[in-house]
């Protein structure tokens, strides 16, 4: 079965950092690119940013609203995907998603997962 | 957004109802695919029409999808209680150079 599970989040403080993980199973991870999504509370879907596969160089791409503060990165030898999240805000409060990216051209998210919550406050 | 959608569409049972998709020549206009994407309250969003107007396997045919333009549509035929939920366009942007989503349409079976 294709699975993607979230996991690492919790509560922080404005300016603190967190990790999430997503652990893929199911499927050739490596050959795949990856994105992160989210969704702020009663609000709609964000794109997070991307990060492309080996045969593209493990290149990553943002969001303008999180460049220079977010990073993902991957571990193939683990079917693994990161979100390294630093300088958080209150807005960066949100569900989570990390979905697989499929088909031509820019792609579409075809396996999503469950999500991680991410609640930023003092 | 990037994308427009209207807030919220509604339709009886056995109804048809479309969903728009509205963009800009860097995005839909600039011949980029559309996607739809469905979140049932509570869930994960789930994949409902790739590149235009191509289903997933497992998706019933009520659902279809649509590009013209600059716009783009999602159609549902024979509305039934259990397509209530919220509905998301999405593509690229070459100007942002990001994905990009419609702000969402939520979608009641009255």
């Amino acid at each position: 079965e294709v699975q993607l599970v979230e996991s690492g989040g919790g509560l922080v403080q404005p300016g603190g950092s967190l990790r999430l993980s997503c652990a893929a199973s199911g499927f050739s991870f490596s050959d795949h690119y990856m994105d992160w999504v989210r969704q702020a509370p009663g609000k709609g879907l964000e794109w997070v940013g991307r990060s492309r596969s080996k045969v593209n160089s493990y290149t990553t791409q943002y969001a303008a609203s999180v460049k220079g503060r977010f990073t993902i990165s991957r571990d193939d030898s683990k079917n693994s995907l990161y979100l390294q999240m630093n300088s958080l805000k209150s807005e960066d409060t949100a569900i989570y998603y990390c979905a697989r990216v499929e088909g031509r051209g820019a792609g579409y998210m075809d396996v999503w997962g469950k999500g991680a919550t991410v609640t930023v406050s003092s | 957004s990037v994308l427009t959608q209207p807030p919220s569409v509604s339709g009886a049972p056995g109804q048809r109802v479309t969903i728009s998709c509205t963009g800009s020549s860097s995005n839909i206009g600039a011949d980029y695919d559309v996607h739809w994407y469905q979140q049932l309250p509570g869930t994960a969003p789930k994949l409902l029409v790739y590149d235009n107007n191509n289903r997933p396997s497992g998706v019933p045919d009520r659902f279809s999808g649509s590009k013209s333009g600059t716009s783009a549509s999602l159609a549902i035929t024979g509305l039934q209680p259990e397509d209530e939920a919220d509905y998301y366009c999405q593509s690229y942007d070459s100007s942002l150079s990001a994905l990009v989503f419609g702000g969402g349409t939520k979608l009641t079976v009255l």
